[in-house]
């Protein structure tokens, strides 16, 4: 049962443009939603976060939009720059287990930017 | 800079024997989580820890594997019996109680049975 599910498992976007990621969950009690970022042969890294009563947060080139109604949030970067070339994991918990931040990650989606 | 760390980085190992892993998180972290990540998939929860206190196993973690946390410290996680299907990325996190703190993770180890 996949509670948390990105469906474009790859995406390639110019340098320059806007990058959409996009991610659905079902489980309606998760109330807090994160995004992380992995390259190659390291780690997740955390890169922005959400709560439930937002609908939009940003952090410089980074927004994340939250659609409780459709069960669905998306991470938009721009201007989109090489470094940003990664797999991007949309993760989230229920905040209030509070004691257990354990996340239900998706499948990832691989974000390529071509210069 | 004293992220998490995880040692080794890589281990093959031969099916049927005995494996073991070490985590050590961001100092002042409280909390430690281990997750396993295999190819195409997101990393999947294991267990976590609050301190020395194992406070939840996942499904997932089958009576072959366990983690300690002795001093609230550094974490292990052992792998008894290997099977080909434990072959995958092991990956620690640390992180701070409350206030959304979010997962540190590791560079992960990556297992190979053979």
């Amino acid at each position: 049962d996949q509670q948390v599910k990105q469906n474009s498992p790859s995406l390639s976007v110019q340098e320059g443009r806007i990058s959409i990621l996009n991610c659905d969950y079902t489980n309606s009690m998760f109330d807090y939603f994160l995004w992380y970022k992995k390259y190659p042969a390291e780690g997740p890294t955390f890169l922005i976060s959400i709560s439930s009563i937002k609908d939009k947060n940003e952090d410089g080139r980074f927004t994340v939009f939250l659609n409780k109604s459709a069960k669905h949030l998306s991470l938009h970067i721009v201007p989109s720059q090489p470094g940003d070339s990664a797999v991007y994991f949309c993760a989230a918990f229920v905040h209030a287990n509070f004691g257990n931040e354990k996340l239900t990650f998706g499948t990832g989606t691989r974000l390529t930017i071509i210069p | 800079d004293t992220g998490v760390s995880q040692d080794p980085r890589h281990k093959i190992t031969k099916r049927g024997q005995n494996v073991t892993f070490r985590c050590d998180p961001i100092s002042e972290h409280n909390r430690l989580y281990w997750y396993r990540q295999t190819l195409g998939q997101g990393p999947e929860f294991l267990t976590y820890f609050q301190n020395e206190a194992q406070l939840e196993k996942s499904r997932l973690l089958s009576d072959r594997f366990s983690a300690e946390r002795p001093k609230g410290s550094f974490s292990t996680l052992e792998i008894q019996r290997t099977e080909q299907g434990d072959s995958a990325m092991y990956l620690c996190a640390s992180s701070l109680v409350g206030h959304n703190s979010p997962l540190h993770f590791g560079n992960g180890t990556r297992l190979t049975v053979t």
